[in-house]
């Protein structure tokens, strides 16, 4: 199957500063991806579709100007955490499907932020 | 407003049971439904149906769906230790490529 590479798989930050999230697809082109947030014993929580050349389509009750999605090129995603707080603290999943294909969605092995 | 509803939410058998994990589902305009187990880290995929009455199978677990009912089953047979784990059902729309997820079944199976 179709690979999603996301990077870092853990991060520590201290509070006020920013994070990145980078999500590749390794072997597919990928015009739309999405960024999902996980609490703990929670399911996936869809944050943003993330469109190649576009601006990302963020669900109801999540800040675009603090979940920063930028999605340049048919094969990566970034995800910017800006001014992260403690609260930010979460797993980060991101997702991409063969566009076109009825196929599942492939995921990344997900990001643990720790906000400190 | 869509709606993916698993039920039940935990459960706890022990090694070598059956178990039977249930998927409903309101959307418009239905694609597939799709199984994940989810472990540590992120989803793998189990299972995608499109059409009723097509059971998909995969060594122990197999999955069946009834789009007149709207609802889908998970089977796991003869359940082991690595079984457990959360196991997410999704839905997909047609014109639609993001995926509508539910709340997750937490299956813990004690040796």
């Amino acid at each position: 199957g179709a690979v999603v590479s996301q990077h870092p798989s853990r991060v520590i930050c201290k509070s006020g500063t920013s994070v990145k999230i980078e999500c590749r697809s390794l072997d597919f082109q990928a015009t739309t991806m999405f960024w999902y947030r996980q609490f703990p014993k929670q399911s996936l929580m869809l944050m943003a579709t993330s469109n190649e050349g576009s601006k990302a389509t963020y669900e109801q009750g999540v800040e675009k100007d603090k979940f920063l999605i930028n999605h340049a090129s048919l094969t990566l995603s970034t995800l910017t955490v800006t001014s992260a707080h403690p609260e930010d603290s979460s797993f980060y999943i991101c997702s991409a499907r063969v566009q076109g294909a009825e196929t599942e969605a492939f995921f990344g092995q997900g990001t643990r932020l720790t906000v400190v | 407003e869509d709606k993916v509803v698993q039920s039940p939410l935990s459960l706890v058998v022990h090694e070598g049971d059956t178990v039977t994990l249930n998927c409903s589902y309101e959307v418009t305009n239905f694609r597939s439904l799709l199984w994940y187990k989810q472990e540590k880290k992120a989803p793998t995929f189990l299972f995608m149906l499109t059409s009723s009455g097509i059971e998909k199978k995969s060594g122990r677990l197999s999955s069946i769906l009834d789009k007149k009912e709207l609802f889908s089953i998970l089977n796991i047979t003869a359940t082991q230790t690595g079984d457990s784990a959360v196991y997410l059902c999704a839905v997909g729309r047609r014109g639609a490529q993001k995926l509508v997820f539910g709340q997750g079944t937490r299956l813990t199976i004690n040796p």
